[in-house]
């Protein structure tokens, strides 16, 4: 079974920051890893896809990289802004047929 | 294309009754995957669909729910009879296939148990 972890639980930046958001995974036998954002009462939007065979994956401000030895991949969010302001999720897949095992999330709180 | 639609959006109902969710995943989507999300924590896999077959229903309290997928394309969750610990938002997702590929999520169903 896949053991997902996020760190940290919650964040608040000011606006303007760069940040950094971590997920571990027990299971280094993965094809892939998706990130996700959630907002309130919302269901989940998928950010960032990364395959097993690339590093990094970039998505405008969004930069994923996934490190399959070591078990860890990390969201790397340029500029933030209030908009960024929502949970977000990493989901590493194990086992036959592909199943997704998710963290519990990062909440993330851009201020103004 | 249109997304993974579900319904009812929100449901509130005492325990012991019995509920149910629909799911309508993305055209040519062959896979299809239910999860329960409790509040503030990450969502959990129920049971896994690959076309009109169960691929993995481990994590399925088969006591209380069944699920099926229609002729491969529409899927319902089944609660019966529903437990306070029930309370969560239902999420439904779809993907081309098991391999590596994009999961695309619904809007969810919020279920509260009384």
């Amino acid at each position: 079974k896949q053991e997902v972890t996020q760190i940290p639980a919650a964040l608040s930046v000011p606006e303007g920051e760069n940040l950094v958001l971590n997920c571990s995974f027990t299971d280094s036998a993965i094809y892939n890893l998706q990130w996700f954002r959630q907002d309130p009462g919302k269901g989940l939007t998928s950010l960032l896809l990364i395959q097993s065979s690339q590093r990094e994956q970039t998505s405008g401000r969004l930069n994923a990289s996934l490190d399959k030895s070591s078990g860890r991949s990390t969201l790397y969010i340029a500029a933030s802004q209030p908009g960024d302001s929502a949970t977000y999720l990493c989901a590493a897949p194990a086992g036959n047929f592909n199943k997704f095992y998710f963290g519990s999330g990062t909440k993330l709180n851009v201020k103004p | 294309e249109a997304g993974v639609a579900q319904s009812p959006r929100y449901k509130i109902i005492e325990k012991r009754q019995s509920v149910a969710f629909w799911c309508n995943p993305i055209s040519g989507h062959a896979t299809l995957y239910w999860y329960q999300q409790i509040l503030g924590q990450g969502p959990k896999l129920l049971i896994q669909f690959q076309n009109n077959g169960v691929v993995d229903d481990s994590q399925l309290p088969k006591d209380r729910f069944s699920a099926e997928r229609l002729k491969g394309v529409d899927s319902t969750l089944k609660i019966q009879p529903a437990k306070l610990e029930d309370s969560a938002v239902y999420l439904c997702a779809s993907s081309p296939s098991s391999g590596a590929n994009v999961l695309t999520f619904g809007a969810g169903s919020r279920l509260t148990v009384l």
